[in-house]
Parts: C-alpha cells; sequence; structure tokens
C-alpha cells in the first residue's frame, strides 16, 4: 500500500529564510509524487509534482522538491521564505491509475 | 475553465438530517474524486469515479455515506442520517486520467449539531 509521512506538523521560520517540508514515502512500485499547498478556506492547488522525468523538480512560488528514492524522500524547500508562504502543505503519492493519497500536511509559519 | 465548482460552501445540519454534496468537475475531466478532511484525521479519499463509474469506494466512512455519479458533469455526496462526527470539510477533486495534476474545489464546510 502506498502513504506518506510527513514530518513535524508545524514548521516555523523567518522571513527570507530557507523552507524545508519533510515528506517520506512507502510504495511498492515507482510513484508520482506531489505537493499541494492549501490556503484559508480553501481547496489544495498543485505546487509541483514528480513524475520519474527529473529528479529535482521546479514549482511555483520559486519551490522546489528533491526525489530521492535512495532515502524515500521527497522534501520541498525555498531558499527564502516569504509571509505569502504561510498555509498548510500536503504531500501526495499516486500510482499509476489510482487516486493520490495525501499526508497529513505541515502547517508552515512565517514571521517577520 | 470554471474550476471544479463544489455547492453549497457551508452547510449546517441537525442530527439525522439528510445532507446532499454536489460537485461539478472540470470539462473533459473523467475522474472525480471525493476527499473529507478534519483536523484528527487530515484529508481521507473517501471515494472515486472513473468515467461515472465508482473505482474504489473503500473510503467510505459507513453506509449512511453514498455517491453517485449520473453522468460527466455531475456527482453528488450523500449522508442519511448525519451525525455531528460527520462535521468536516468535504471537497470534490477532478482530473484527467492523462497524467494531468488533481484540481480541487473550494470545499464544502458540513457542521452537523
Amino acid at each position: 500500500a502506498q502513504s506518506v509521512t510527513q514530518l513535524g506538523s508545524h514548521v516555523s521560520v523567518s522571513e527570507g529564510a530557507l523552507v524545508l517540508l519533510r515528506c517520506n514515502y512507502s510504495s511498492s512500485v515507482p510513484p508520482y509524487l506531489f505537493w499541494y499547498v492549501q490556503y484559508p478556506n480553501q481547496g489544495l492547488q498543485l505546487l509541483l509534482k514528480y513524475t520519474s522525468a527529473a529528479t529535482l523538480v521546479k514549482g511555483i512560488n520559486g519551490f522546489e522538491a528533491e526525489f530521492k528514492k535512495s532515502e524515500t524522500s521527497f522534501h520541498l524547500t525555498k531558499p527564502s521564505a516569504h509571509m505569502s508562504d504561510a498555509a498548510e502543505y500536503f504531500c501526495a503519492v499516486q500510482k499509476a491509475g489510482t487516486a493520490l493519497i495525501f499526508g497529513k500536511g505541515t502547517t508552515l509559519s512565517v514571521s517577520s | 475553465d470554471a474550476g471544479v465548482i463544489q455547492s453549497p460552501r457551508h452547510e449546517v445540519t441537525e442530527m439525522g438530517q439528510e445532507v446532499t454534496l454536489r460537485c461539478k468537475p472540470i470539462s473533459g475531466h473523467n475522474s472525480l474524486f471525493w476527499y473529507r478532511q478534519t483536523m484528527m484525521r487530515g484529508l481521507e479519499l473517501l471515494i472515486y469515479f472513473n468515467n461515472n463509474v465508482p473505482i474504489d469506494d473503500s473510503g467510505m466512512p459507513e453506509d449512511r455515506f453514498s455517491a453517485k455519479m449520473p453522468n460527466a458533469s455531475f456527482s453528488t455526496l450523500k449522508i442519511q442520517p448525519s451525525e455531528p462526527r460527520d462535521s468536516a470539510v468535504y471537497f470534490c477533486a477532478s482530473m484527467d486520467t492523462h497524467n494531468s495534476p488533481l484540481h480541487f474545489g473550494n470545499g464544502t464546510r458540513l457542521t452537523v449539531t
């Protein structure tokens, strides 16, 4: 069965600091991996996705994630946090043709 | 493109009442998903359809929950009878199975008192 584990339900950073949100996956076959962001009272929006083309994936708003098969990880990073990045972030895994399975989410707080 | 449209945005009902949530997927998308979001359990997949056919309903919590997709442009999630523990935000999402991302609606916030 596929699953994702997001380490840390809350992450706090200062504006301008590095953002690192951790995600580990388990899957019996090479998966598709995703990061989504959710702002208050809204649905989830796709940040980026990995589909085996390249291990370093660049997304919107300056975010990127690196697929590391040896570590079964897909951590999300951004070099410099902005106040507008404060939101909840979800990692998700998908086997081709099936539904996305989401992690529990990580709330990112950004202080000035 | 109007995106995935869910209605209502908010629903407050009393325990025991029937609740119907509605979803219009993005035109041309052939897969539709219902998720439930709570603080305790996060985002849970309830059911998903492919070409209007239910593929996996193992996430539907109880027989009180049912979902239908009578055509490619409409789906409903019904709870009958509703209970306070059903209070959550229910999301509908759609995608084209040919490697497109999943698009979410803005959700229906259900409160059962």
